[in-house]
């Protein structure tokens, strides 16, 4: 079993929708969850950290953490296509544990 | 503040050749991770190093080592190369290690091909 399962996509949401990415991790002792976005040929970069359950905004980023469904996802409101980008979700035990991403893409 | 850097970005090596990859982290950061991309495995965790110290290692075989120096600056190398090893390797940078809100920064990546 993989210690972080995605959904790899892809996934198509139409302009100005929302767009619901979620991620499972195995380790109930995992402290720290991250999303990432990875555009083509480019590496990743945080765009958000979640530390405890519940909801965390950003823009129009939206982290949602539930340790005891061991479940973390990401909404992103109003989807640009310039949101279009493989998104990552990263969890930490020992170590960062990655899931292989989810393909966004945003059609005008 | 400025980024992590890697050097170099592109690379083409020959089966057989040995290869050492370099990582300046974020000013202040004393965490270094090392990762491996693929398009058919994600990224794959080779090392993480912390005040010079290697503190977790990856599924790689023996031909990947790694080291950080005093300044928090890390290098990896890969010996005996295989067209296998051809992939976009990645480091980061972070604060801390092993603890809430230790975000890691990456750097753009060392495209590494193999021929």
């Amino acid at each position: 079993q993989k210690e972080v399962e995605q959904n790899s996509g892809p996934l198509s949401v139409p302009e100005g929708a929302i767009a619901s990415l979620n991620c499972t991790y195995s380790d109930r002792v995992s402290q720290s969850f991250f999303w990432y976005r990875q555009y083509s040929g480019k590496s990743p970069e945080l765009i958000m950290s979640i530390y405890s359950n519940g909801d965390k905004e950003d823009g129009r980023f939206t982290a949602q953490l539930n340790k005891a469904s061991q479940y973390v996802s990401l909404l992103i409101r109003d989807s640009q296509p310039s949101d279009s980008a493989t998104y990552l979700c990263a969890v930490t035990g020992n170590q960062f544990y990655f899931g292989t991403g989810t393909s966004l893409t945003v059609i005008p | 503040k400025a980024g992590v850097t890697q050097t170099p970005r592109y690379l083409i090596k020959t089966r057989g050749q040995q290869v050492t990859l370099s990582c300046s982290p974020i000013s202040g950061h004393r965490s270094v991770s090392w990762y491996q991309q693929t398009p058919g495995q994600g990224l794959q965790f080779l090392f993480e190093y912390f005040s010079e110290t290697q503190r977790n290692k990856g599924n790689f075989p023996g031909r990947f080592s790694g080291r950080q120096f005093s300044n928090s600056r890390s290098e990896m190398n890969v010996s005996t190369l295989e067209l296998g090893d051809s992939a976009l390797y990645l480091c980061a940078s972070s604060l801390v290690s092993r603890a809430v809100g230790n975000e890691q920064y990456f750097g753009p990546g060392t495209r590494l091909t193999v021929t």
